[in-house]
């Protein structure tokens, strides 16, 4: 078990250009989701994949953002058209499933955007 | 819907004085909880988790939490801090979303300080 892997773990960006981030799960985790946490605030939740299929999708994730798990194994979760309100981190976790005592999510280091 | 409300969003105490950080939830259905540490710059790691077993939950490095319906609280505590302990700390609660996941909302976190 080698945990959730996160990269880049920094990434600074000028406004208006695109991001890519990269998240591995633990190996055994068929879900997967993609957080982004602000300065002083909780982890805020955007999106869920059971193995390649995105399930859930909130509202903070807006039409400039996108994530994809092609093969159910990494996630990609890309912004396009970066504004400065994108700066935050942006945290992966993955759990196995199989019932509610056992579904605990597991989180990786975070990738931190600064976006100037 | 689910929530839950750290009190205090400071706290400071000395090395070797107990830790006491507050957090009580609100839940429409029997919850399951959990407390995460984040150090700087890093993701979150589970400290300890309640499913509905034992009221009182052992977590890692010294760290226990204990659940009180009649209080809807889950305070986490440790009877003596070390300096390794100066961190964030978020409560969290979970519930079952229509996605067939385990929905975690995560309180606003309280900061840690270990005074020598």
């Amino acid at each position: 078990d080698t945990g959730v892997s996160q990269n880049p773990r920094h990434k600074i960006t000028k406004r208006g250009q695109n991001v890519t981030f990269r998240c591995d799960p633990i190996s055994e985790h068929n879900r997967l989701y993609w957080y982004r946490q602000t300065l002083g605030q909780g982890p805020e939740f955007l999106t869920y994949f059971q193995n390649e299929a995105q399930l859930e999708k909130s509202r903070l994730l807006s039409d400039r953002f996108s994530a994809e798990r092609p093969k159910g194994s990494f996630s990609t979760l890309e912004i396009q058209r970066t504004e400065q309100g994108d700066s935050a981190m942006y945290l992966c976790a993955s759990s196995r499933g199989g019932g509610r005592s056992t579904d605990t999510q597991y989180f990786g280091p975070g990738t931190r955007l600064t976006v100037l | 819907a689910q929530s839950v409300t750290q009190l205090g969003s400071h706290v400071s105490v000395s090395e070797g004085a107990l830790v006491l950080l507050r957090c009580n939830y609100s839940s429409s259905v029997p919850p399951y909880l959990f407390w995460y540490v984040q150090y700087p710059n890093q993701g979150l790691q589970l400290l300890l988790k309640y499913t509905s077993a034992a009221t009182l939950v052992k977590g890692i490095n010294g760290f226990e939490a204990e659940f009180k319906k009649s209080e809807t609280s889950f305070h986490l505590t440790k009877p003596s801090a070390h300096m390794s302990d100066a961190a964030e700390y978020f409560c969290a609660v979970s519930d079952e979303s229509s996605g067939g996941y385990q929905k975690v909302t995560f309180g606003t976190g309280t900061k840690l300080q270990v005074i020598p």
